[in-house]
């Protein structure tokens, strides 16, 4: 079954208004969340890294300050989509890995369309 | 140049068939590597999970990596139109929670009845 929850797997909504995303770890505590972006037919583009309790890590070209992240609890962390515009139309996936040295489990994605 | 290459396909096959995959990688301090499945709309599924160099079996699915040649390879015996899905390689250079993935652009697979 899934080990990583992602909520909502679909978003509709005007440009300007700000989305959250939530990334949720089932039945085991994550302290580090992953968020990926992928436009259709490409790969996942890593965004940036969560950490409970601290700062997120955002990769290079991310805007952190248009992709807020927050990891507040270790089974909880959400990414929030400021001021969303047709340009950050795209899926949106987490991970998790449930322990240290094992490889990571994806939520089944968030696909955000801005009109 | 991309540090993880993978055809994208399609890649089109009768049932029953063997499914053959590879990815190519230029980062030679990629350790582990994993074999993920992704279904439209869907998020990757883990399919296999492999460390250094060697083969690994499980059910119909096995993996080898040939670190030497930088080169990794998926197969899927006794293909069924439910393994139509894009495959996607994975590498990392650690296993801690840390780890960032690698992925290559994922070969999309049609099992045709």
């Amino acid at each position: 079954g899934a080990v990583v929850s992602q909520h909502p797997s679909r978003v509709i909504c005007k440009s300007g208004t700000s989305v959250k995303i939530e990334c949720r770890s089932l039945d085991f505590q994550a302290t580090t969340m992953f968020w990926y972006r992928q436009f259709p037919k490409k790969s996942l583009m890593l965004m940036a890294t969560s950490n409970e309790g601290s700062k997120a890590t955002y990769e290079q070209g991310v805007e952190k300050d248009k992709f807020l992240i927050n990891h507040a609890s270790l089974t909880l962390s959400t990414l929030t989509v400021t001021s969303a515009h047709p340009e950050d139309s795209s899926f949106y996936i987490c991970s998790a890995s449930i322990s240290t040295g094992k490889p990571q489990h994806f939520g089944d994605g968030t696909r955000l369309s801005i009109l | 140049q991309k540090e993880v290459e993978q055809d994208p396909g399609p890649l089109s096959v009768p049932e029953g068939a063997i499914v053959s995959l590879n990815c190519t990688y230029s980062n030679s301090a990629f350790q582990y590597f994993m074999w993920y499945r992704q279904y439209s709309r869907k998020g990757p599924e883990l399919l296999m999970y492999t460390y250094s160099s060697g083969n690994k079996e499980d059910g119909r699915f096995t993996a080898q990596v040939d670190k030497s040649s930088k080169y990794i390879s998926l197969f899927i015996r006794d293909s069924q139109p439910s393994d139509s899905a894009t495959y996607l390689c994975a590498m990392s250079e650690r296993t801690d929670s840390w780890g960032k993935l690698q992925f290559g652009a994922g070969t999309q697979v049609v099992v045709t009845p």
